[in-house]
């Protein structure tokens, strides 16, 4: 066990919709990362939050947006929901924004889009 | 942003046998980590070797990193059906972690 939650584990949402997903991170980890996983495809970044604020993006678009909350708890929103955004969505937390330390997943949020 | 690229895609074996996969990079970093993720779950660190090591041990894992040649090794050894999983380089510089798309490999009891 990580001690890194996440809710729900499984989602299921038509095309132009929005949704919410939850992380909860370990005490102490002030940083989460965000991960898009396709079907057989490696996990994608999307960003990272450092004490709340936003610490690096990946190639996705605005309409993907995070918060950070001081009680290690963290979102990922996603607006306009797209067929495509169909995947598992993993947090990851550590407790640095350096150079990549060992991150702690989630067992990760599997997002379905009709 | 540095990525991983695991060689190979699949592999199976047999209960008992070692199992090796290879990772490649393109620039400096400071460390290369390695995670399996069994299906459809998050995924789980299993070692971390920094740029200045040349070879770390845990358990029946065996972690190689050559910077000459950028490219970093897994072996398990005594496979056991437990470790059918896909298993992930991270090449870590001052950036964020990137993954690659892995190595599934599947242990044959």
């Amino acid at each position: 066990e990580t001690g890194v939650t996440q809710s729900p584990t499984h989602l299921i949402k038509t095309r132009g919709q929005q949704v919410t997903l939850r992380c909860s991170s370990q005490s102490g980890h002030n940083t989460v990362s965000w991960y898009q996983q396709a079907l057989g495809q490696g996990p994608q970044f999307i960003f990272q939050y450092y004490r709340e604020e936003e610490n690096g993006r990946g190639n996705f678009p605005p309409r993907f947006s995070g918060l950070q909350f001081p009680n290690y708890s963290s979102e990922l929103n996603v607006n306009a929901l797209e067929l495509d955004d169909s995947a598992l969505y993993l947090c990851a937390s550590t407790w640095t924004s350096g150079p990549q330390e060992t991150q702690y997943f989630g067992p990760g949020t599997r997002l379905l889009v009709l | 942003s540095q990525q991983g690229e695991e060689d190979p895609q699949a592999l199976s074996i047999q209960e008992g046998e070692n199992a090796t996969m290879n990772c490649s990079y393109k620039t400096s970093i400071n460390n290369l980590q390695w995670y399996r993720q069994n299906s459809g779950r998050g995924l789980v660190h299993l070692i971390l070797i920094r740029s200045n090591e040349r070879e770390k041990h845990s358990g029946r894992l065996r972690v190689t990193l050559d910077t000459s040649k950028k490219s970093s090794s897994l072996l398990i050894t005594a496979s056991r059906a437990a470790d059918t999983a896909s298993y992930f380089c991270a090449p870590s510089g001052t950036d964020k972690l990137i993954f690659g798309t892995g190595t599934r490999l599947q242990v044959f009891p």
